[in-house]
């Protein structure tokens, strides 16, 4: 069974300082991994996806994610914080491995918040 | 496209009456997702559809709960009895298998389930 861990509740960071959301991950098969973001009462939205190629992604609002096989690692970045990427991230998991296997995993969530 | 719309945006009910939530995914979609949110348990896969069929309803907590298809556009998600436990948060979401290495997940805005 697949599963993705979110080892941190909150991550607090500076204006202008560079961030990471961590994320680990456990699938039988390939993994295919994204990053969705929730603000406040609102639902989830996409940022950004690995499913193959190169280990680098990057997704909307200037946030990237480097996949990692050997350390089963799928951790979110961005150079420059923004006050308003303050939000709910969630890291997600689907196993590739299995064409009918279309159940996609979510974390517990990381609030992220930036300071002025 | 006017994306996942969910409905009633709020619920406040007794305990021990049903609760109807509803759901149209986007048009075109084939896979349909329900979700619960909750501080404790973060984001839960309740169960899933493809071309109306449920797929893996493993998710699903007890036989109070219960979800249907009938058609391509509308899906439901039961409740009865609910209990106070039952309040949450509840998405859906929608994609499309033919985005092939898209692989996104559209979400509706959430239904507010108050149990009291």
């Amino acid at each position: 069974a697949q599963s993705v861990a979110q080892p941190e509740d909150q991550v607090n960071v500076a204006e202008g300082n560079p961030l990471t959301v961590k994320c680990t991950y456990s699938v039988s098969g390939n993994p295919y991994l994204f990053w969705y973001v929730q603000y406040p009462n609102r639902g989830l939205q996409f940022l950004l996806k690995y499913i193959t190629g190169d280990n680098l992604v990057k997704g909307s609002y200037g946030f990237e994610a480097e996949f990692n096989k050997s350390q089963t690692s799928f951790h979110l970045k961005k150079p420059s914080a923004l006050v308003s990427d303050s939000a709910l991230y969630f890291c997600a998991v689907r196993d590739g491995g299995y064409s009918s296997a279309s159940k996609i995993i979510f974390g517990s969530g990381t609030r992220l918040s930036i300071r002025p | 496209d006017a994306g996942v719309i969910q409905s009633p945006r709020h619920e406040v009910t007794e305990m021990g009456q049903e609760v109807t939530l509803r759901c149209k995914p986007i048009s075109g979609h084939d896979y349909l997702f329900w979700y619960r949110q909750t501080m404790m348990r973060g984001l839960e896969l309740l169960i899933y559809f493809n071309n109306n069929v449920p797929i893996d309803d493993s998710g699903m907590p007890e036989d109070r709960f219960s979800a249907k298809m009938p058609n391509a556009s509308f899906s439901t998600l039961k409740i009865q009895p609910s209990e106070p436990r039952d309040s949450a948060v509840y998405f859906c979401a929608s994609r499309y298998r033919g985005q092939g290495a898209n692989e996104k997940l559209f979400f509706g805005s959430g239904t507010q389930l108050s149990v009291l």
